[in-house]
C-alpha cells in the first residue's frame, strides 16, 4: 500500500506565483523526501527533511513537517515555466535497518503557465 | 560520470516471452533498486539489493527476478511476461548508510 499521499493531484498556477504540495503518511518515519519528474524522464531528489526537523530550505524550496500530524508540505516560491513537473513525497520508515527503502506517494502534477 | 543508467529505454514483449533489463551505476553505491510505475500513481518497488550478491524482495516482487552479481549492476529478469507488466521501470541507486536515491532514465516496457 502507499504510505504517501498528495494533494492536489495537479495544481495550475501562473509564472511568479508559489505552488504548495501537501503529503501525508501512516506509519512512523526517519526521514522524508520530495523529487521531482519531468515527462518522460527519472526522479531528481530535491529535498530531505529528517523526522527530528521541522523545516528545510533548499534554493526556492521549502519543506515543512509536522509528525505528529504525519504531514509535509514543499512549497515552490516565485515558480518558473521550467518548474512544470510531477513531485513526489517519498517516506523512508522509522523501522528501516538497511538498504534505505522509500515509499512513494501518487504525486502532484504542477503545471505553471508563462 | 554516467550515473545511473539503464539498458534498453523501449521494448515491446509479446505475452510469454522473457527478456532482462539491465541497471548500472558508477557511483560506487551499496544500495540498488528497481521500480514499476504505472500511469497515475507513484513508483512501487519490486525488489532491491543492499550489496553485491544480496537481493530482497518489495512490494510488488511476483513475476520478476533480480541478480547483482558485481556492484555496479542489477539486473531485472521477466521469465513469462503478461500484459500486466506494461509499466515504465526505473533503476535507482543509494550510498551506504544514504538516504537519497539516484535515477535512471527508464525503461518503457509493453507486453502484447
Amino acid at each position: 500500500s502507499q504510505q504517501g499521499e498528495e494533494d492536489p493531484q495537479a495544481l495550475s498556477i501562473q509564472e511568479g506565483e508559489n505552488a504548495t504540495m501537501n503529503c501525508s503518511y501512516k506509519t512512523s518515519i526517519n526521514n522524508l523526501q520530495w523529487y521531482r519528474q519531468n515527462s518522460g524522464r527519472g526522479l531528481v531528489h530535491l529535498i530531505l527533511i529528517r523526522s527530528n526537523e521541522r523545516e528545510k530550505h533548499s534554493g526556492r524550496l521549502r519543506v515543512t513537517l509536522d509528525t505528529s500530524k504525519k504531514s509535509s508540505s514543499l512549497l515552490i516560491t516565485a515558480s518558473r515555466a521550467a518548474d512544470t513537473a510531477s513531485y513526489f513525497c517519498a517516506t523512508g520508515a522509522a523501522a528501516e535497518t538497511s538498504g534505505s527503502r522509500l515509499t512513494f506517494g501518487e504525486g502532484t502534477q504542477l503545471t505553471v503557465n508563462p | 560520470n554516467a550515473g545511473v543508467t539503464q539498458t534498453p529505454k523501449f521494448r515491446v514483449l509479446k505475452t510469454g516471452q522473457s527478456m532482462t533489463l539491465l541497471c548500472a551505476q558508477d557511483m560506487n553505491h551499496e544500495y540498488m533498486y528497481w521500480y514499476r510505475q504505472d500511469p497515475g500513481m507513484g513508483l512501487r518497488l519490486i525488489h532491491y539489493s543492499v550489496g553485491e550478491g544480496t537481493t530482497a524482495k518489495g512490494e510488488v516482487p511476483d513475476g520478476y527476478n533480480v541478480s547483482r552479481l558485481k556492484k555496479q549492476n542489477f539486473l531485472l529478469g521477466l521469465e513469462s511476461a503478461a500484459p500486466s507488466q506494461t509499466s515504465v521501470y526505473f533503476c535507482a541507486s543509494s550510498p551506504f548508510r544514504a538516504y537519497e536515491q539516484y535515477f535512471g532514465p527508464g525503461t518503457r516496457l509493453t507486453v502484447t
